[in-house]
C-alpha cells in the first residue's frame, strides 16, 4: 500500500497560521471520514491531534483543526508557537488494509 | 493514567526472530472498543503501521508484513506481543506499542515511548 503524500517540510513565523496537506485517492482520503494527524518532536512519541477528519481529543489546542475536500486532507495550525516545531503525520484507513496507511511526514519549522 | 511500555532486546541478528512485549498499566487490556497495535519508525524516517490485535485474538497485519508477522495476546498479564521473523537491516526501528480506538484507520491515542531495535550480526 502507498503511502499518502505531504509537502516534506513547511514554515511560519509565530502568530501565523500554517497548513499542511495529505494527499491520497479515492480508496483512503477521499472515500472515507477516518483522517488523522500526529506531532511527533525528537525522540518522543508520536501526539494524536486530529482524528476523524475534524475531531480534536481532549486536551488538544483548538489552534489545531483538520479538514477534507476531495482525496486531500488538511491540519491547519493558527496562531503558530515555537512549541509547535517537529513533525506532523496523517493516516487514514484504506480500502486496499483492514487498518490504514500513514503519509510520508512533514517537518515544520517555526521561523 | 493508561500507559504502555515496550520491552525486548534492543539487538537482533540478521535471519532471526525479532519478539518484543507491550505491558499495559492504569487499565484492561480487555477493554471493549480497543485494539492495540504495533507501529515503527527506521531512524530518520516515517511510520508504518505494523499491525493490531483485538483482546479476544482478532489480528489485523499489514499487507506488506503480513507473512512475517504475529501478534499475541495474553489477557491475564495485560500484555500484548509483537515477533517478527527473517529480520533484516531494513528492520531496524524503533517499535511503539500504541492503544487503537477502532481498527477504522490508524488511531493510536496512547503510545508507548518506543523502543530501538537494531538488526545486526
Amino acid at each position: 500500500q502507498s503511502a499518502l503524500t505531504q509537502p516534506a517540510s513547511v514554515s511560519g513565523s509565530p502568530g501565523q497560521s500554517i497548513t499542511i496537506s495529505c494527499t491520497g485517492t479515492s480508496s483512503d482520503v477521499g472515500g472515507y471520514n477516518y483522517v488523522s494527524w500526529y506531532q511527533q518532536h525528537p525522540g518522543k512519541a508520536p501526539k494524536l491531534m486530529i482524528y476523524d477528519v475534524s475531531k480534536r481529543p481532549s486536551g488538544v489546542s483548538n489552534r489545531f483543526s483538520g479538514s477534507k475536500s476531495g482525496n486531500t486532507a488538511s491540519l491547519t495550525i493558527s496562531g503558530l508557537q515555537a512549541e509547535d516545531e517537529g513533525d506532523y503525520y496523517c493516516s487514514s484507513y484504506t480500502s486496499s488494509s483492514t487498518s490504514g496507511v500513514f503519509g510520508g511526514g512533514t517537518k515544520l519549522t517555526v521561523l | 493514567q493508561l500507559q504502555l511500555q515496550e520491552s525486548g532486546p534492543g539487538l537482533v541478528k540478521p535471519s532471526e526472530t525479532l519478539s518484543l512485549t507491550c505491558t499495559v498499566s492504569g487499565g484492561s487490556i480487555s477493554s471493549n472498543n480497543h485494539y492495540w497495535g504495533w507501529i515503527r519508525q527506521p531512524p530518520g524516517k516515517g511510520l508504518e503501521w505494523i499491525g493490531t490485535i483485538y483482546y479476544s485474538g482478532n489480528t489485523y497485519y499489514n499487507p506488506s508484513l503480513k507473512s512475517r508477522i504475529t501478534i499475541s495476546v495474553d489477557t491475564s498479564k495485560n500484555q500484548f506481543s509483537l515477533k517478527l521473523s527473517s529480520v533484516t537491516a531494513a528492520d531496524t526501528a524503533v517499535y511503539y506499542c500504541a492503544r487503537h480506538p477502532s481498527i477504522l484507520g490508524l488511531i493510536f491515542d496512547y503510545w508507548g515511548q518506543g523502543t530501538l531495535v537494531t538488526v545486526s550480526s
